[in-house]
């Protein structure tokens, strides 16, 4: 167990729909990452938080959108969902914004049909 | 951008036998590179990272080395044993106040009996 927490495990939706995935990072870490995962692919980097603060974007679709909260869990935002969208995210945390390591959760599969 | 290559992208090695995989990456100030492993629907893993101010670091039938001039690094694992069939990601990163992790494209490693 990683420490950090991820909600839904699984979510199916139909396409145009709206969806928010929760992540609680673990316990004292400040930075929140979310990275997109399709279907035997890598890892694609989305966008990273620190306390509270976006700190750094990847390649996150405009659809898309994320937070960071008062109390460090953050939610990423998915609308207009299409049928590409279906994949692995996941979120991850690390003590500060520094090189140091990052905790992955188990993920939320997102199945859109 | 920082541009993180991996290669190869599947591996086939006979149990017992050594696995390398190898990656380069682009930005000369990156300062930090962790190695996760990723088995079939699960987080990704660290099983080990080093920092620039090494040129190795091993642990138990797992190595990584760094040649920070030709800006590359590789994962070293010996004995390879089934437990180590999975997706191996590598990453960079470097300090900075917008610092992200990007991960090489991943190796899928497979251990034959």
């Amino acid at each position: 167990d990683s420490g950090v927490t991820q909600t839904p495990k699984h979510l199916i939706t139909a396409t145009g729909q709206r969806v928010t995935l929760r992540c609680s990072p673990r316990s004292g870490d400040l930075s929140v990452y979310w990275y997109q995962q399709s279907l035997d692919q890598g890892l694609q980097f989305l966008i990273q938080y620190y306390n509270g603060e976006e700190r750094a974007k990847g390649n996150i679709l405009e659809r898309f959108s994320a937070q960071q909260f008062p109390d460090l869990h953050s939610e990423l935002n998915l609308s207009s969902l299409e049928l590409g969208d279906s994949a692995l995210y996941f979120c991850a945390s690390s003590l500060d914004r520094a090189a140091n390591t990052i905790y992955f959760g188990e993920g939320s599969w997102l199945t859109v049909v | 951008g920082e541009n993180v290559e991996q290669h190869p992208s599947t591996l086939s090695v006979q149990e017992g036998d050594s696995a390398v995989i190898k990656c380069t990456y682009s930005d000369s100030a990156s300062n930090y590179f962790p190695w996760y492993k990723q088995e079939l629907g699960k987080r990704p893993q660290l099983i080990i990272d080093i920092r620039s101010n090494v040129g190795e670091k091993k642990d138990q039938r797992i190595a990584v080395t760094l040649n920070k001039t030709a800006k590359h690094f590789s994962l070293h694992i010996t004995e390879t044993q089934p437990e180590d069939s999975a997706v191996y990601f590598c990453a960079a990163m470097k300090y900075s106040s917008a610092s992200k992790i990007i991960f090489g494209s991943g190796t899928r490693l497979s251990i034959r009996p």
